[in-house]
C-alpha cells in the first residue's frame, strides 16, 4: 500500500462540473502539497496546507489531520482545468521535517466543453 | 516575483553521452531537492542539498552526481547516458524551518 494514495486515478467531467479529489496518506506530515502538472509540462504548486481549509480562485484544498485525508476541489470547472492534480506530502524523520516530498500516483482529469 | 529557474528546459542527448543541468533557487532558499519523473511515473526523489552540504540521497544511480555552490544554485551532473534516463527533472526549493516549496518548471531530458 502506498504511503499516499489518490482517488480517482482518472476523471472527465463537463465543463462546469464541481469536481473533487481526493488524497488519503498514512504517514504523520506537518503539511501537504497539491500540484498540477499540464501534459508535458513542469509542476506548478496549488496549495500548501497543514489544516482547516484554503482558496484560491475557483480551487479549494481541505485537509483533515485526524482522518489523514485532503481534498482538492474545483467549483465551475473548466477545460482549462485537464491536467494530472497530485498530492504529495514532507517526509518526517526524527522530529523534523526532512522536505523531500512523497508523491500520490496523481489524479488525470479532463474537462469536456 | 522570482521563481525557480531551471536550464536548460529541454535537452537532447545521445546514449553514453553527460548532461548538466541547473536549478537555480529563489532568493535566500538555502534547501533544493532534485526528482526524476519518468514517463508516466510518479516522481522519484534523487538528491537534496542544505547550505552546500548534501542533506539526503533517494534513488540516484551512481553515474549522477550533484552539487550546490556558494549562490545556493544546484547542478545536476549524469554521465554514461542510457535510454532509461529520458525523463522530466525538476527540482523544489525551501528554506530551511519553512514548509513551503517552490517548483522549477523541470528539465525534459531525452535520450536518443
Amino acid at each position: 500500500k502506498n504511503e499516499v494514495e489518490q482517488s480517482p486515478q482518472n476523471l472527465t467531467a463537463q465543463e462546469g462540473e464541481f469536481i473533487t479529489i481526493n488524497c488519503s496518506y498514512s504517514v504523520g506530515i506537518s503539511a501537504l502539497h497539491w500540484l498540477q502538472q499540464h501534459p508535458g509540462g513542469g509542476i506548478v504548486s496549488l496549495f500548501m496546507l497543514s489544516s482547516g481549509k484554503k482558496k484560491h480562485g475557483r480551487l479549494i484544498a481541505t485537509i483533515n489531520i485526524q482522518e489523514k485525508h485532503s481534498s482538492l476541489h474545483i467549483t465551475a470547472s473548466h477545460p482549462r482545468d485537464s491536467a494530472v492534480y497530485i498530492c504529495a506530502v514532507p517526509v518526517l524523520h526524527g522530529s523534523g521535517n526532512t522536505g523531500k516530498l512523497i508523491f500520490g500516483q496523481g489524479t488525470t482529469l479532463q474537462v469536456k466543453p | 516575483a522570482a521563481g525557480v529557474i531551471q536550464s536548460p528546459r529541454h535537452l537532447i542527448k545521445e546514449k553514453r553521452e553527460t548532461a548538466t543541468l541547473k536549478c537555480y533557487p529563489i532568493p535566500r532558499h538555502d534547501t533544493v531537492y532534485w526528482y526524476q519523473q519518468g514517463p508516466g511515473q510518479d516522481p522519484q526523489f534523487l538528491i537534496s542539498f542544505y547550505e552546500k552540504m548534501q542533506s539526503d540521497k533517494g534513488s540516484i544511480p551512481d553515474r549522477f552526481s550533484a552539487q550546490q555552490f556558494s549562490d545556493y544554485h544546484s547542478e545536476l551532473n549524469m554521465s554514461s547516458l542510457e535510454l532509461g534516463d529520458s525523463a522530466l527533472y525538476f527540482c523544489a526549493t525551501r528554506t530551511s524551518g519553512t514548509h513551503e516549496q517552490f517548483f522549477g518548471p523541470g528539465t525534459r531530458l531525452t535520450v536518443l
